[in-house]
């Protein structure tokens, strides 16, 4: 069935520095991809979202790349903050048909030293 | 702004109760999801409706889980018997899917965070 992995499952980095999270998607149709963010105990919150006829966007410090061929796509986030900790979730669906579920990557943990 | 909500926000029940959950999805959407969340399952989705209608619940323990929405505003996910294993926090999500733009962007609420002893 559809699949979708998320890398890494953790990662520590120091306040300023980038932070890259790379998902990759199993099922071809999916073309829309978006990245949500949760902080404990709190409700995951939808930060930035990629449609498969783009490549790229950014919006302030965050920016996700698509790509479509290798079925990959990436959050990147720089000069982090410690309010950046948090757990982000990548997704993937087909939006266009109305019909398919979005499926959800495992998460990664982040975690921002000052 | 609007909000998905959800309730009750915390349940702590036996082994063997029935529990109702509830969700009222933002006003319009017409895309709503039911999610579980542990620590060792991530996010698994299990049960997934389009105005109002149930698409895909495969995610379900079928024997003990049931998912309706009986009017637009209110979706149900119940849980009869109940059982340790089902500790977890359940969210609900809902959206406006957008098919000529292609997104399917989704809003959860706070959760429910259920306890079975």
């Amino acid at each position: 069935g559809e699949n979708v992995e998320q890398h890494p499952s953790t990662l520590s980095v120091q306040e300023g520095d980038s932070a890259v999270i790379k998902c990759t998607y199993s099922d071809s149709a999916s073309n829309y991809f978006p990245w949500y963010k949760q902080e404990l105990g709190k409700r995951p919150q939808l930060i930035i979202d990629i449609r498969s006829n783009v490549g790229e966007k950014k919006d302030q410090r965050i920016a996700v790349t698509l790509n479509k061929t290798a079925k990959h796509f990436s959050l990147h986030i720089t000069e982090t903050q410690p309010e950046d900790s948090a757990v982000y979730f990548c997704a993937a669906s087909n939006a266009r048909t109305g019909g398919f579920k979005t499926i959800f990557g495992a998460g990664t943990r982040l975690f921002v030293k000052a | 702004d609007a909000r998905v909500t959800q309730t009750p926000r915390h349940k702590v029940t036996e082994m063997g109760q029935e529990v109702t959950m509830r969700c009222q999805p933002i006003l319009g959407h017409n895309t709503v999801f039911w999610y579980r969340q542990t620590m060792m399952q991530g996010l698994e989705l299990l049960a997934y409706f389009r105005n109002r209608a149930p698409l895909d619940d495969s995610g379900m323990p079928k024997d003990r889980f049931s998912a309706e929405m009986p009017d637009a505003t209110l979706a149900t996910l119940k849980i009869q018997p109940s059982e340790p294993r089902d500790s977890a926090v359940y969210f609900c999500a809902s959206g406006p899917l957008r098919l000529l733009l292609g997104t399917d962007t989704q809003y959860f609420g706070p959760g429910t965070r259920l306890t079975v002893l």
